[in-house]
């Protein structure tokens, strides 16, 4: 069985980096990893995405291993405001194909 | 340039019963997606509609069904609830199909069965 697995929960320190760990065992060949962000009452919101290796925007950058049976998110200097959980979210290949999110991951920053 | 938006933010409905609920995209965007979260199963995806048409459907029962119109609106009807579909229904808009597509996400709609 398919899954998408990340820690439940992280704490760190204003200023910090951190790195958000997902585990995808079985991910389709040629699609994407895509990570979200989610604040209480709100819908996700895109962070960022990558398919190998690494990609940096303004706000994180995304690890990718050759096997791509794994994804790093990277948060560089963490303030409050990044309270909230983190999702990855992949295309599963698991006989039908179908989106799959993460469990999440939330995470927690302090002064 | 408006949001994702979802309607009505809250909803009760009583087992059996059935409901509708609605979703605009942000203008331009063609493709729209339908997500259930709970806390015990999170984020799990339910179907996908673009140009009118069921793309991609998740593992739900037959009782979860959807459809979109000619202006991309969507609406997602649960049939004969039950307590175990109380949840946050999420509806994503993106400019077209497939996961690697940047989704946005609306506040979602917040279902109650009792």
């Amino acid at each position: 069985l398919a899954k998408t697995t990340q820690p439940i929960s992280m704490d760190s320190y204003e200023g910090q980096e951190v790195n958000i760990t997902c585990s995808h065992n079985n991910i389709a060949t040629n699609d994407y990893i895509t990570w979200y962000q989610q604040f209480p009452s709100q819908g996700p919101r895109f962070i960022i995405q990558g398919y190998k290796t690494k990609v940096t925007n303004e706000v994180a950058s995304l690890f990718i291993p050759a096997d791509r049976k794994s994804s790093t998110l990277s948060l560089p200097r963490v303030s409050l405001s990044d309270t909230a959980v983190y999702y990855c979210l992949v295309l599963m290949n698991t006989g039908f194909q179908k989106l799959v999110f993460g469990t999440g991951t939330r995470l927690l920053v302090s002064p | 340039k408006a949001g994702v938006t979802q309607t009505p933010r809250y909803l009760i409905k009583t087992r059996g019963q059935q409901v509708t609920l609605s979703c605009s995209p942000i203008s331009g965007h063609r493709s729209v997606s339908w997500y259930q979260q709970t806390p015990g199963q999170g984020l799990q995806f339910l179907f996908e509609y673009f140009s009118e048409t069921q793309r991609n459907k998740g593992n739900f029962p037959g009782r979860f069904s959807g459809r979109q119109f000619s202006n991309s609106r969507s609406e997602m009807n649960v049939s004969t609830l039950e307590l175990g579909d109380s949840a946050l229904y999420l509806c994503a808009s993106s400019l077209d199909s497939g996961p690697y597509n940047e989704q946005f996400f609306g506040p979602g709609t917040r279902l109650t069965v009792l």
